[in-house]
Parts: structure tokens; sequence; C-alpha cells
């Protein structure tokens, strides 16, 4: 069956460490979303991508990256962690405009 | 540009209804629905494009009000399984894919 999987599910790390988390799905699916959940914030656009090659910056992209340079991975990457990047982030996945399918989610705790 | 959801929370009997909103400022393509339960990632509901178009999911329906730019999601004769956040996702001409979410309406239903 496809699937939409993130590692790792937890992460402990330190302010300016540099940062990879991984999303792969095997939809096939065109677009990839990386969003972050915090309370009070609903889940927030962080990054996205249409195809391969192509990334653009969503709402709240300022200490992030992303690449993409398969169909099945869009990689985020905190380049110099800091604690307001602690959160939950939830990568998804969809055909052009239908239902976004998500990832389980990595918490992510930035000391 | 976030959409507003209103309620902010709400609590029910088993068996009673409730109607969850989604207003955006902006002209709207398309409205999403989503629920998320406690500890796990969102999972889709339905989806509603421009022209006032209606659609159901079990007990649960919602309607898409171009004019109002607003979407409305009806959860009829709840059940203790509709407990969770609902979050709606909106999408607007030539996004492509990408929504803004609001910040969601947590659901309690109890017995």
């Amino acid at each position: 069956d496809a699937e939409i999987t993130q590692s790792p599910r937890h992460k402990i790390t330190e302010t300016g460490r540099q940062v990879t988390l991984a999303c792969h799905q095997t939809w096939n699916h065109n677009n990839m979303f990386w969003y972050r959940q915090d309370l009070g914030h609903g889940l927030r656009l962080i990054h996205y991508s249409y195809g391969v090659q192509d990334t653009n910056k969503g709402e709240v992209s300022d200490g992030y990256s992303v690449s993409r340079s398969n169909t099945e991975d869009l990689p985020l990457t905190l380049e110099s962690a800091a604690s307001s990047q602690t959160s939950v982030y939830f990568c998804a996945s969809s055909a052009n405009s239908r239902e976004q399918f998500f990832g389980p989610g990595t918490r992510l705790t930035v000391l | 540009q976030q959409p507003v959801q209103s309620p902010q929370a709400v609590i029910l009997r088993e068996g009673e209804d409730a109607v969850i909103n989604c207003s955006s400022s902006k002209a709207l393509y398309s409205v999403h629905w989503y629920r998320q339960k406690h500890g796990e990632a969102p999972v889709f509901l339905m989806i509603l494009l421009k022209g006032g178009e209606q659609k159901g999911h079990e007990k649960i329906s919602a309607s898409f009000n171009e004019k109002k730019q607003q979407s409305s999601l009806y959860l009829t004769a709840s059940q203790l399984s509709y407990s969770g956040t609902y979050f709606c996702g909106t999408g607007y001409g030539g996004s492509q894919g990408n929504l803004i979410f609001g910040k969601g309406t947590k659901l309690s239903v109890k017995p």
C-alpha cells in the first residue's frame, strides 16, 4: 500500500545545530508540503513543492530550507536550530489540488 | 489570509448536532476539511470546490458558499468517534494545491 513516512519521529537537538527531517511518499504525488503545528496556531505552511526541482516558501519559511531531487522525497533542513523551532512537523503530499495525505509527524525539541 | 474558524471549541453529548464555520477574507477556490485526533496526523474528510457544492461523509456534511467566502461543516447525531480537532484548509485560484489552514475547532463528544 502507498504511504507517507517521516523520520525521525522524535528528535532532541541543541540550539545552533543543523537538523534534517526526512519525508518519503510512495503515492507518486507531484505535490509535497511541510507544516509545523503549535498550540493556538493550527497548521502553518513552511515550504512546498509542485514537482522535482521545484520549491516554494510558505508563510513561516525563515530558518528552513527544502530541496526536491526526486518525486518521493522532500527533506526539511533547519540550518541553525532555534528554540522557537520546537514544534511538531508534518509532511503531506497530494495529487494536484486533491486531498492531502499527512505523515505521522516528527516531534522536534530544540534545547 | 488565514481563514477564521468558529467556534474555537464545542462540547456535545452523543447524538447532538454541531456546526463548524470557516470564513475567508479572500475569494476561495476550494475548501478542504480535516479531522485530527490527539497525537495523530490530520485525516482528510472532504473537499468542496467553488459552485455552492455540498458533500457528505457518513453523518458529516459540508457546504460552500462562494459569495460569502465561507464553508460550514455539519456533524449530525454525533458519535464519540467524532471527537477531535477539525481544520479547514482554504485554496485560492492559482494555488495549485497548497492550502492555508485555520486554527482549528476542538470538538469533544461526551457519552
